[in-house]
């Protein structure tokens, strides 16, 4: 049971690059999220989706983009790369939204310079 | 807007000693969960706190939930090496936004013989 995946794991972008962030889920999740975690502060939450098709902005959307075409995948788009992207990103899923709790992927450390 | 702050940010403990860590939230909610990060790690959930008066325990740690004070506590007893980690609570926003979670900034517990 792999539980939630992200791929890559680094990277490194130039400023103005854009990048796809993979998710995926096998646990028939309907919910999922993408947060980002800056050094030595707590996760903010970029994107949520309750399911295929339906997503919602989060506290900090602005620059990046998200689609869910099916339950299992949750991708991430990072439009035109900024350093202030620069953080690590996790993808999480859940069973119900607030009353199970949610599993995250292993991140992916994302540089942009 | 939902703010969560957690006290202390630093807890440096020897071992066997008892210690508790505070999450205090600003607006209603009746949904808390307490995460454990290990260093480069993902986030792996110790507690989910559904009630006014919820105590879960799991061998070192309990915690506990005031829904009239907006409080959660983590409390560690005879603490252990293999506790040294971060420890987040996250507070689910509820109402329309179910499953979105703000989380707080983070306790680093370093645990020494």
């Amino acid at each position: 049971n792999a539980g939630v995946t992200q791929t890559p794991k680094f990277r490194i972008l130039k400023i103005g690059q854009s990048m796809t962030l993979q998710c995926a889920q096998d646990m028939n999740h309907n919910y999922m999220y993408w947060y980002r975690q800056d050094p030595g502060m707590g996760l903010k939450l970029i994107y949520y989706s309750v399911g295929a098709g339906i997503t919602d902005k989060g506290e900090v959307p602005n620059g990046y983009n998200v689609s869910r075409s099916t339950t299992e995948d949750f991708p991430l788009r990072l439009e035109l790369a900024a350093p202030s992207q620069t953080s690590v990103y996790f993808c999480a899923s859940s069973y119900w939204a607030g009353l199970t709790e949610a599993f995250f992927g292993q991140g992916t450390r994302l540089t942009v310079v | 807007e939902l703010k969560v702050e957690q006290n202390p940010l630093f807890l440096s403990m020897q071992e066997g000693k008892n210690y508790t860590i505070y999450c205090n939230y600003s607006t209603t909610s009746d949904r808390l969960y307490w995460y454990r990060q290990d260093p480069g790690k993902s986030l792996e959930s110790l507690f989910v706190l559904l009630s006014n008066g919820a105590v879960k325990q799991e061998g070192r740690l309990m915690a506990s939930l005031d829904t009239k004070a907006r409080l959660s506590t983590l409390h560690i007893t005879a603490a252990v090496h293999d506790l040294s980690a971060t420890y987040f609570c996250a507070v689910d926003r509820g109402g329309t936004s179910y499953g979105k979670l703000t989380f707080g900034q983070g306790t680093i517990l370093t645990v020494h013989p």
